[in-house]
């Protein structure tokens, strides 16, 4: 059974970088089989998908975050990164990460998520 | 870019109704289509993939239809499991904004 668990800091503050890591047990993040993805809620509002990345390395990225967005990956540690540069009190939300399957299958492991809040 | 636009955005039911949620796409997306449950402080869980695709250990009273820029969400009987907020997503795309399912 894949598991999968988000982790980092839970204050940061504004102007900084957010560092978010999503470890994966119970399956290889090698797998061909699955992109990795990040999504985010903020209180009380819906989702938004940041982006997600392949084993490989390859990435695709939402529009509106891909300034300041990079999801990358290291299969050694059967992990996958979060870095959102600059951050304002916008970005306080709940970072969920995923494993989306490949060929629109959806996503279908998800983490608890995990509360992040922008403030000095 | 593509937007999701989900209608209704809260919708109240009881137990035992049919319950439909719509979902537009502002451009064709073909059937790549996922819709998403989710509880109060909980991840989102999947119910329904490339448009219609029943995911496997969901129950059969939801149900998914639609191609192109339209698609809807079907709670045949609703349960009082179901009710929770509700999200079309395109597929390595946006959410809509979610449909709330309340307790008539």
């Amino acid at each position: 059974q894949v598991q999968l668990q988000e982790s980092g800091p839970g204050l940061v503050k504004p102007s900084q970088t957010l560092s978010l890591t999503c470890t994966v047990s119970g399956g290889s993040i090698s797998s061909g089989d699955y992109y990795w993805s990040w999504i985010r809620q903020p209180p009380g509002k819906g989702l938004e998908w940041i982006g997600y990345i392949y084993y490989s390395g390859s990435t695709y990225y939402n529009p509106s975050l891909k300034s300041r967005v990079t999801i990358s990956v290291d299969t050694s540690k059967n992990q996958f990164s979060l870095k959102l540069s600059s951050v304002t009190a916008a970005d306080t939300a709940v970072y969920y990460c995923a494993r989306d399957r490949v060929g629109g299958y959806g996503m279908d492991v998800w983490g608890q998520g995990t509360t992040v809040t922008v403030s000095s | 870019d593509i937007q999701m636009t989900q209608s209704p955005s809260t919708l109240s039911a009881s137990v035992g109704d049919r319950v439909t949620i719509t979902c537009r796409a502002s451009q064709s997306i073909s059937s790549w289509l996922a819709w998403y449950q989710q509880k109060p402080g909980k991840a989102p869980k999947l119910l329904i993939y490339k448009a219609s695709s029943l995911e496997s250990g969901v129950p059969s009273r939801f149900s998914g239809s639609g191609s192109g820029t339209e698609f809807t969400l079907t709670i045949s009987s609703l349960q009082p499991d179901d009710f929770a907020t509700y999200y079309c997503q395109q597929y390595g795309g946006p959410f809509g904004q979610g449909t709330k399912v309340e307790i008539k």
